[in-house]
């Protein structure tokens, strides 16, 4: 069974400047999180979707952050404008369902200089 | 707002002794999940505890929960150099994880 694909792995871009990240979780599971790891620190929440929904979003910065799931499936979160504080592994998670077990893809590890 | 607190942080010990990482959440959870993460690495499933009393046992490690004390255990037997790594534990149910801050693990020869 396909893991979880993230993409990019690695991104090094300017404050100000925008980036996306894009995820492809595994088959079949409906729900997706999207986490932040800043280094030295565990995972905190960013955004959870249930298939093309969103369930709960209440620790995404909204004025600069954003994240949509088409389809259910595939996911993005994009960073526009980004800030230094924004840099950060960006790990996504899928589970079968919300009270099921997460399964987290490799990250995307942006740097903002 | 619930909150997850591990200690120790950091921990270095040496290959065949054994030590115990502690985990506390503040509020009434659904499950107990523990984490491994090696440098640079993603997030690798270790146990998933899910009622007061359970207990889970894979090679080395074992877990177990006490929902009442809102605290979980790591427990390590006879360390050895491969179980390296930061743990983590982090509590949730239907809204995703919160997790705690890791312990850093350094076993030394």
């Amino acid at each position: 069974e396909a893991g979880v694909a993230q993409s990019p792995r690695y991104k090094i871009i300017e404050k100000r400047q925008s980036v996306a990240f894009w995820c492809n979780p595994i088959s079949g599971h409906a729900t997706l999180y999207w986490y932040q790891q800043i280094l030295g620190q565990g995972p905190k929440l960013l955004i959870q979707f249930q298939n093309n929904g969103v369930v709960d979003d209440s620790q995404l910065p909204k004025d600069r952050f954003s994240a949509e799931r088409l389809k259910g499936v595939d996911s993005t979160l994009k960073i526009q404008p980004a800030k230094l504080e924004d840099s950060a592994v960006y790990l996504c998670a899928s589970s079968y369902g919300t009270y099921y077990e997460q399964y987290f893809g490799p990250g995307t590890r942006l740097t903002v200089t | 707002e619930l909150k997850v607190e591990q200690n120790p942080l950091f921990l270095s010990m040496q290959e065949g002794k054994n030590y115990t990482i502690y985990c506390n959440y503040s509020t009434t959870s659904d499950r107990l999940y523990w984490y491994r993460q090696d440098p640079g690495k993603s997030l690798e499933s270790l146990f998933v505890l899910l009622s007061n009393g359970a207990v889970k046992q894979e090679g080395r490690l074992m877990a177990s929960l006490d929902t009442k004390a809102r605290l979980s255990t790591l427990h390590i037997t006879a360390a050895v150099h491969d179980l390296s790594a930061t743990y983590f534990c982090a509590s949730g149910g239907a809204d995703g994880l919160t997790f705690g801050k890791g312990t850093h693990l350094i076993i030394q020869p």
